[in-house]
């Protein structure tokens, strides 16, 4: 089946110290994104990517890299910059060929700090 | 800037009964799309229904239909015959019509369905 997968489900950070968040989706679309979900809080977008090398900043960038390499990969890096890197991290992407399609998304990431 | 606002943090309804979660939002874009999804306690955002700033008939798909008022710029998700399984957080986003396909969220509306 296709869809988008996230790994790993939780991650747990040092201080200091770097984290990687995988998205990788074979439902070969164009456009993938990342969002941070806070307890109780809607979705904030951190980048997306609408085709391979090239993305953009979101709304709450700072702290967070990413690179897309590959069609079907996106990693977003937790850097030691974020200071408040505890939360849920979706992952989402989207073919763009109408305006009534939906971003699909993966089953998340915890990330909490040790 | 565009904003979406759900007031609603937590909502009851019972069984089989019908509930309106409400959505308001705050555009100046004259084209726009409105996406509700649900997040049950798993975490993953399921899609439910979407409804284009163009489009003459409010949208409905199964149990779920949109209130789509557009000068009041209110999109309200109707679930009729609510069922356990409906116990979850539903979140509205709007999507400017542009090449980045970006969705902004509401703060979501956390519903219970009592047996």
């Amino acid at each position: 089946d296709g869809g988008i997968t996230q790994s790993p489900k939780y991650l747990f950070r040092k201080e200091g110290q770097n984290v990687t968040l995988s998205c990788e989706q074979n439902l070969n679309h164009d456009a993938m994104y990342w969002y941070r979900q806070d307890p109780g809080q809607g979705l904030r977008l951190i980048y997306y990517s609408q085709i391979v090398n090239d993305f953009q900043k979101g709304d709450i960038a700072e702290g967070y890299s990413v690179s897309r390499e590959k069609k079907e990969s996106f990693p977003l890096t937790v850097t030691s910059a974020q200071k408040n890197p505890t939360a849920f991290y979706l992952c989402a992407s989207i073919l763009r060929t109408g305006v009534n399609q939906p971003q699909h998304f993966g089953d998340g990431t915890r990330l909490s700090i040790l | 800037a565009q904003k979406i606002t759900q007031t609603q943090p937590g909502m009851f309804v019972q069984e089989k009964e019908a509930v309106t979660l409400d959505c308001t939002y705050d555009t100046s874009d004259p084209s726009y799309g409105l996406f509700w999804y649900k997040q049950p306690s798993s975490g993953e955002m399921i899609f439910l229904i979407y409804q284009g700033s163009y489009d003459q008939q409010n949208a409905t798909e199964g149990r779920y239909s949109l209130n789509f008022q557009k000068a009041r710029k209110s999109a309200n998700l109707v679930i009729s015959a609510s069922q356990l399984g409906d116990s979850a957080m539903y979140f509205c986003a709007m999507r400017r019509m542009d090449s980045s396909y970006k969705l902004i969220f509401g703060s979501g509306t956390r519903l219970l369905v009592r047996p």
